[in-house]
Formats: structure tokens, C-alpha cells, sequence
């Protein structure tokens, strides 16, 4: 079946440390890949995205790859700051059938002053 | 402002009291989902939509309804809500290709007593 695994959580850094949460996924044929970013209290907000392999994804600071060889789209950013504190959901997008994005279980990130 | 809403926000009610929960986009969007997310499960499918009258289940369908009367408008029904259907909801629209970023409401808080 088609799945979506990310690192658990909760992730506790420090203001201005290096960010890596790490994702892969398991689909048939070749997915989109997102990262959405749950900010408390709120919605899903598209954090970036790519639709084919070694396609990057970037938006404000963060950056993923997607990694067909490893089937994996790692998140990372170099400095994080304290409004980064969120959920981050990493997701896949199916070419046919529901056109529905298959999430992984989110991973919470708090960063500290 | 193209947007998902979604109402009510936050709700409370018994088991067996029929419920809807009430979604709307403004941006002409074909496809039109419900997601309920639950910790550590991450965001999963209930129903979905095409378009007007086409709708179809996703992962999780048990216990809800929708109906597609209109393009803009995507209700969720709860016919007899049980305590295992407290989650948060969300409702998402997007134009239709399959590179096209989902937009997502606000989210509703639902507990079932």
C-alpha cells in the first residue's frame, strides 16, 4: 500500500540549530510529495512541494529533495527560529484514483530562545 | 480571499444526536475531501469529491456522509456520532491536478460525549 513515515517526535532544538526531519514514503508509480506545516491552533498551510525526482522543494529556509533511489523527502532548514514551532506533516499525492494525500503521523517541533 | 470554511469550529454533543458539519470553498475547485486527524495518525481520507453528485469513500468512511449538491459546498454528516469519532476535522479543496496544492479550512473540534 501507499504510506508515509516520519521520525517521531516530539523535536526540541535550540533558536538558530540545524533542522532535519526525516520522511520516506512507499507508493506505487511516482507520487507528488509535500511537506504541509500545522501552526497551533490552525489549518494545514502548504510548506513546499516536487513532483518529480531530484526536483527540490524550497520555502521560507526550508528545502527537501525528492529522493526516488531512497524514496525519501528529508525537511530541513539551516537556522531555525522560534515562529518555527509547529506540526510538519510530510504527505504523498496519488497520479490516479481518490487524489488523496496519504500523511504521515506529523512530527511536533518546538524551538527554544 | 480565496478560502475553505468551515462551521462550526468547535463543537459538543451527545452520542446518536445528528450532526453536519459544514464546508465551503470560493476558489471553483472540482475536488473537495474530508480528513480527520487523530494523534499520531496523522491526517487520513474520510470521503472525497470529484464533483457535483460524485462522491466516493476514502480510508475512513464508517459512520459519516456527504453530499455534493452543490460545487462549492461539501457537508460532512454524522447520522449517530460515537465517542470514537471525537477528532479534529478537516475539510480540503483543490482544483484537480494532481500537482496541485490542497487548501485546507481551519478544522473543527468535534467531542462526542
Amino acid at each position: 500500500g501507499n504510506s508515509v513515515t516520519q521520525m517521531e517526535g516530539p523535536v526540541t532544538l535550540s533558536e538558530e540549530a540545524f533542522l532535519t526531519i526525516n520522511c520516506t514514503y512507499t507508493a506505487t508509480g511516482y507520487p507528488s510529495l509535500f511537506w504541509y506545516v500545522q501552526y497551533p491552533g490552525e489549518g494545514l498551510q502548504l510548506l513546499l512541494k516536487a513532483t518529480k525526482a531530484d526536483d527540490k522543494g524550497s520555502n521560507k529556509g526550508f528545502e527537501a529533495t525528492y529522493r526516488k533511489e531512497t524514496t525519501s523527502f528529508h525537511l530541513e532548514k539551516g537556522s531555525v527560529q522560534v515562529s518555527d514551532s509547529a506540526v510538519y506533516f510530510c504527505a504523498l499525492r496519488l497520479i490516479q484514483g481518490a487524489q488523496k494525500l496519504v500523511f504521515g503521523q506529523g512530527t511536533r517541533l518546538t524551538i527554544n530562545p | 480571499e480565496a478560502q475553505v470554511t468551515q462551521n462550526p469550529r468547535y463543537l459538543i454533543t451527545v452520542t446518536g444526536k445528528k450532526l453536519t458539519v459544514t464546508c465551503s470553498q470560493n476558489m471553483n475547485h472540482e475536488y473537495m475531501s474530508w480528513y480527520r486527524q487523530d494523534p499520531g495518525l496523522g491526517l487520513r481520507q474520510i470521503y472525497y469529491s470529484m464533483n457535483v453528485e460524485v462522491t466516493d469513500k476514502g480510508d475512513v468512511p464508517e459512520g459519516y456522509k456527504v453530499s455534493r449538491k452543490e460545487k462549492r459546498n461539501f457537508p460532512l454528516i454524522l447520522e449517530s456520532p460515537s465517542p470514537n469519532q471525537t477528532s479534529l476535522y478537516f475539510c480540503a479543496s483543490n482544483p484537480g491536478s494532481t500537482t496541485d496544492t490542497q487548501y485546507f479550512g481551519p478544522g473543527t473540534r468535534l467531542t462526542v460525549l
